[in-house]
């Protein structure tokens, strides 16, 4: 079972280059979340998924877009990146059945864009 | 939306000392309140968690009290050690999105 895991773990890009960040999870949970932490702010969410097929807007969702085609990926793009999105960015999951809310989080990527 | 306030953003002990963070928030409607312990180049993990329908839970040497009133909830930590050393951060969910709003986070330094 390896939980929750995200491609690439580092990445450094220039600016207005492009590039996807891989969510995957194997724990069967329909509720999926990208959150992004810098130094002093905490954890902040980018966007989420209620199921696959569906996307919603977080509290910080300009430039960047998300597609949920599978259950057990969540992917969130960046179309053209800017230094402002440098960044870890965590991938969370939950199951969401009943009242059980915990989210699982992965390892994280960190991501440099100069 | 959901705001949630984190106190202290860091915090210094003594090994064998109490620490304690507190976090208010704003949605009356939040129902859940957990707390994660981020180690350094690590993911987040929940320590603990709380519901609205509880005041106080325990686990060893952690608690979590709960004040819905006051729309305040607070992390304990007795008899604390150097491992104990990491951020902290506070959460607020409710709703059936069960997103989590979270606390900026507070740095927890237990010196031996």
């Amino acid at each position: 079972n390896a939980g929750v895991t995200q491609t690439p773990k580092f990445r450094v890009l220039k600016t207005g280059q492009s590039m996807t960040l891989l969510c995957a999870q194997d724990m069967n949970h329909e509720y999926m979340y990208w959150y992004r932490q810098d130094p002093g702010m905490g954890l902040r969410l980018i966007h989420y998924s209620v199921g696959e097929g569906t996307t919603a807007k977080g509290e910080v969702p300009d430039g960047y877009n998300v597609s949920r085609l599978k259950k057990q990926n969540f992917l969130l793009g960046l179309e053209s990146a800017a230094p402002s999105q440098t960044s870890v960015y965590f991938c969370a999951t939950c199951g969401g059945s009943g009242s059980y809310n915990e989210q699982f989080f992965g390892p994280g990527t960190r991501l440099t864009v100069l | 939306g959901e705001n949630v306030e984190q106190h202290p953003s860091t915090l210094s002990v003594q090994e064998g000392d109490s620490a304690v963070i507190k976090c208010t928030y704003s949605d009356s409607a939040s129902n859940y309140f957990p707390w994660y312990k981020q180690e350094l180049g690590k993911r987040p993990q929940l320590i603990i968690d709380i519901r609205s329908n509880v005041g106080e839970k325990k686990d060893q040497r952690i608690a979590v009290t709960l004040n819905k009133t006051a729309k305040h909830f607070s992390l304990h930590i007795t008899e604390t050690q150097p491992e104990d050393s990491a951020v902290y951060f506070c959460a607020a969910s409710g709703g059936s999105n069960y997103k989590l709003t979270f606390g900026k986070g507070t740095l927890l330094t237990v010196n031996p």
